[in-house]
């Protein structure tokens, strides 16, 4: 069964520099990788999907991730933080087969200060 | 529009009480989702439907029943309600088609058991 594991449960940076939120993924077959974030109170918004095309996804408000699987890996970087990104991200995978499934890391809070 | 909207908000009721929660999505998709997510953000699939057909009923307790009356709508129907239904509902949904099957997020509903 997949799964994913993200590293770590918080992460705090200044605004303005590098974001890098870690997650490893366990799959049988060919993944489908997300990452989405979910600001306080709010719903989840898709940030960016890997579906086998390109290993480097870029996505929305300046956030990529790439798809490495020599390490089973998806991290989601972003080269500068801003006030606004301060949420919870969540990375979740899915398989060829079982594509409705989405199975979701444990989060980790992206904190973000002055 | 709101692509996914939920009712209510917030819901507080005492244990015992049956209480539903609506969803419904303006996109067109074919598939429709509820997930739980717990006090430690954690979040997982209940159930999925595919134009008005269960698909995915992961284990859920007897107690909770979607009902799908057209392929817009997903209810969530829970019965004889336990300290341990508090939770946020997310409802979601999804085109599944080619590799577009990222699924759309609701805003959720906080469910409150006293």
């Amino acid at each position: 069964a997949q799964s994913v594991t993200q590293l770590d449960s918080h992460v705090s940076v200044s605004e303005g520099t590098p974001v890098l939120l870690r997650c490893n993924y366990s799959s049988s077959y060919s993944p489908s990788l997300f990452w989405y974030v979910q600001h306080p109170n709010k719903g989840l918004q898709l940030l960016l999907k890997y579906t086998s095309a390109a290993t480097l996804v870029k996505g929305i408000n300046g956030f990529e991730a790439e798809f490495k699987k020599s390490e089973t890996s998806f991290h989601l970087t972003k080269p500068s933080a801003h006030m606004s990104d301060a949420a919870e991200y969540f990375c979740v995978v899915s398989e060829l087969f079982d594509f409705q499934k989405l199975v979701f890391g444990t989060g980790t809070r992206l904190l973000v200060s002055p | 529009d709101t692509a996914v909207s939920q009712t209510p908000k917030y819901l507080v009721t005492q244990m015992g009480n049956d209480k539903s929660i609506k969803c419904e999505q303006n996109l067109g998709h074919d598939t429709m989702y509820w997930y739980k997510q717990d006090s430690k953000k954690f979040l997982k699939i209940m159930f999925s439907y595919n134009n008005k057909e269960l698909i995915i009923n992961e284990t859920v307790p007897n107690r909770f029943s979607p009902k799908s009356p057209d392929k817009a709508h997903l209810n969530l129907h829970i019965n004889s309600l336990e300290l341990g239904d508090s939770a946020v509902y997310f409802c979601a949904s999804s085109q599944d088609k080619g590799s577009s099957y990222e699924q759309y997020f609701g805003p959720g509903t906080r469910l409150t058991v006293t």
